[in-house]
């Protein structure tokens, strides 16, 4: 069993559509979570990253963390066509960060 | 932001040669930093972590004598293949680890698309 699953989508939705990308983990060790998103052919870009349960909001986009149910999630409102990525989730207990397989999202005009 | 650069950014080279990816932190100091490789449509796997002035710690099934790591400074760090193959021909992408933030995040290099015929 892998130490981060994430849903595999892809997810395709329209434009304007609130978008949820979720991973779950099994490993307690790990404190601190990122979301990082990839365009085709580039490396990761880092999004968002927290340490506590609860939200954190940037912009359009929302983190949330629960640690007590081992889950994390990324909300993205008023999604655009520029969204359209490969969304990883990576999480950390010693330094070293785990990632999920990503999600592949495309937003349709 | 902190910003990380790979060079070169795709390369083409024939069978059994060696091939040189450098990557730099170019405004930050980076004490760590990684080094993956991504097939078409799949998820990152961490080859090894490198330590400015140490040795890199390969993981499991990765080949330390072919893929060789020297992190010669606090800004750069570089991967060789050597007598690279066709098999061998992938996205390579690094990352670096920073104290900004809460030091557990890691700012990734554009990544070097590596082609061996």
């Amino acid at each position: 069993q892998k130490e981060v699953e994430q849903d595999p989508g892809p997810l395709s939705v329209p434009e304007g559509a609130i978008v949820s990308l979720n991973c779950t983990y099994s490993n307690s060790a790990f404190q601190y979570f990122m979301w990082y998103r990839q365009y085709s052919r580039k490396g990761p870009e880092l999004l968002m990253y927290t340490y506590s349960s609860g939200n954190k909001e940037d912009g359009r986009f929302t983190a949330q963390v629960d640690k007590s149910s081992k889950y994390i999630s990324l909300f993205i409102r008023d999604s655009q066509p520029s969204d359209s990525a490969t969304y990883l989730c990576a999480m950390s207990g010693d330094g070293k960060s785990t990632f999920g397989d990503g999600t592949t999202l495309t937003v349709k005009p | 932001g902190a910003v990380v650069s790979q060079h070169p950014s795709w390369v083409i080279c024939k069978s059994g040669t060696s091939v040189k990816i450098e990557c730099r932190s170019l405004d930050f100091q980076a004490t760590t930093m990684f080094w993956y490789r991504q097939f078409p449509k799949q998820s990152l796997m961490l080859m090894a972590t490198s330590n400015e002035g140490s040795k890199a710690t390969y993981e499991q099934g990765v080949e330390k004598d072919k893929f060789l790591i020297n992190h010669a400074s606090l800004t750069l760090s570089t991967l060789t293949v050597t007598s690279a193959h066709p098999e061998d021909s992938s996205f390579y992408i690094c990352s670096a680890k920073t104290n900004r933030g809460f030091g557990y995040e890691q700012y990734f290099g554009p990544g070097t698309r590596l082609t061996v015929t």
